[in-house]
């Protein structure tokens, strides 16, 4: 089935350890983006990539980092997780950057204790 | 001010009846309108991009005001599988999307 999957599901984190969330798209997408979403704030974006080979940051990018290898792998990295980084976090495609439409991931849920 | 405000509701619709909700963004440069819809701890998805001549798909209806900034959608003859919340979500025209908080949306029986 065509689209994007998300791993884990869901996650419970002790702080100060590393996590790597990963999303992968089989529609040959362009672009990728991570937001994240929390009560009452909706969704932020947090990282994106335009086309394999390059990244950007977006609203909050501060204790995360991504890479963008290939086309349909384009993993979230948390390097040394921390509470407030507790959230719902979804992976989305492009076929083009951010004037196209998007098409998100189940999304992983996330809880740094 | 953000760029895109949306009163959170909750929307309490009897079922069959009309309900709609307005999006105001603030950046008058955007260029491409959508609603997305999300259930519960579930994945946003495209409901329907919103042209500047307005569009329909079914007993949905999405308009755009450029001249005042904001986009509306309107839903006819509310069903119970209606319950959801609506994003409203804007190019804002720094080639990114902006998402709003979202309009909930709950249709009693």
């Amino acid at each position: 089935i065509a689209g994007i999957t998300q791993a884990p599901t869901s996650q419970i984190l002790a702080a100060g350890r590393r996590m790597t969330l990963r999303c992968t798209q089989d529609m040959r997408h362009n672009a990728m983006y991570w937001y994240r979403q929390d009560l009452g704030l909706g969704l932020r974006l947090i990282h994106y990539s335009n086309t394999a080979g390059t990244t950007g940051k977006g609203e909050v990018p501060d204790g995360y980092s991504v890479s963008r290898a290939n086309t349909d792998d384009f993993p979230l990295t948390l390097a040394s997780a921390v509470p407030s980084q507790t959230s719902v976090y979804f992976c989305a495609s492009s076929a083009e950057p951010s004037t196209d439409t998007q098409y998100f991931g189940p999304g992983t849920r996330l809880t740094v204790l | 001010r953000k760029e895109v405000e949306q009163d959170p509701g909750p929307f309490n619709v009897p079922e069959g009846a009309t309900v709609a909700f307005n999006c105001t963004y603030s950046n008058s440069a955007s260029q491409s309108f959508f609603w997305y819809r999300q259930d519960c701890r579930k994945e946003p998805k495209l409901l329907m991009s919103v042209y500047s001549s307005g569009n329909e798909d079914g007993r949905f209806t999405a308009q755009l005001n450029r001249a005042s900034q904001y986009i509306s959608l309107l839903i006819r003859d509310s069903k119970l599988s209606d319950s959801a919340t609506y994003l409203c979500v804007v190019n804002d025209g720094n080639n990114r999307l902006a998402f709003g908080k979202g309009n909930q949306v709950v249709v009693i029986p």
